[in-house]
């Protein structure tokens, strides 16, 4: 079974500040995806990213980056020089994709907070 | 990307009655949609998997003739809360995967539920 951890609930930084949200993740396929959404307070998904479980290359978007390690399966996502506007919640999810509709698995969210 | 359109995005209703909700994929072909119930400060859980033109499958737990799916086009899927009661209060949210395969899932605006 597919199992998705993001061990902080929240976190709470001034702006300006980098932050890391972790990702932990568990599954027995060898080709799945992981995925970060945002989910500001009007609750509509935001997607922000989607990482194939063959491409371990880090990715940066502006103020964002995403680290991919395998071999701890793990899935980090960093806000550099955080602004108010970043504050959500931040949900990773893994996708497996062997029968099952790309069906995805979401861990619990980390509540982002940026104070200014 | 590809957008998802969730209506209403918010309802109330009495106990009792029933409510429909409905996801449309506006620019893209939806073989598969999901949808997914969110309780406050907690994480999105899977409830059932609909694909155009045939029964959806359910998660565990979820009762199928209590929350009924209907999918009767490439676009359109419904999710009808039946007999509603104040328990079913909510926040659902749907997504859509392109028939072309693309495994990014375009998620709608969700909608909240309150049973009165």
């Amino acid at each position: 079974a597919q199992k998705v951890t993001q061990a902080q609930t929240e976190i709470s930084v001034v702006e300006k500040e980098d932050v890391t949200l972790d990702c932990v993740y568990e599954t027995r396929d060898t080709t799945y995806y992981l995925f970060w959404y945002k989910q500001p307070p009007s609750g509509e998904l935001v997607f922000l990213i989607r990482r194939n479980s063959f491409d371990e290359q880090n990715e940066i978007s502006g103020r964002y980056s995403w680290n991919f390690q395998k071999s701890t399966s793990s899935f980090n996502f960093t806000i550099t020089a955080s602004q108010v506007v970043d504050s959500a919640v931040y949900f990773c999810a893994l996708s497996e994709i062997a029968g099952s509709n790309y069906k995805l698995t979401f861990g619990k969210g980390t509540l982002l907070t940026v104070n200014p | 990307g590809a957008v998802v359109s969730q209506h209403p995005s918010r309802v109330i209703c009495k106990s009792g009655t029933s409510v429909k909700i409905e996801c449309r994929s506006l620019d893209f072909q939806a073989t598969t949609m999901f949808w997914y119930r969110q309780f406050p400060k907690q994480s999105l859980m899977l409830m059932a998997t609909s694909n155009e033109g045939s029964k959806a499958t359910y998660e565990q737990g979820v009762e199928k003739d209590k929350f009924l799916i209907n999918h009767a086009s490439l676009t359109l899927s419904t999710l009808t809360v039946t007999s509603a009661h104040p328990e079913d209060s909510s926040f659902y949210i749907c997504s859509a995967r392109d028939r072309q395969g693309f495994t990014e899932a375009f998620f709608g605006q969700g909608t909240r539920l309150t049973v009165v």
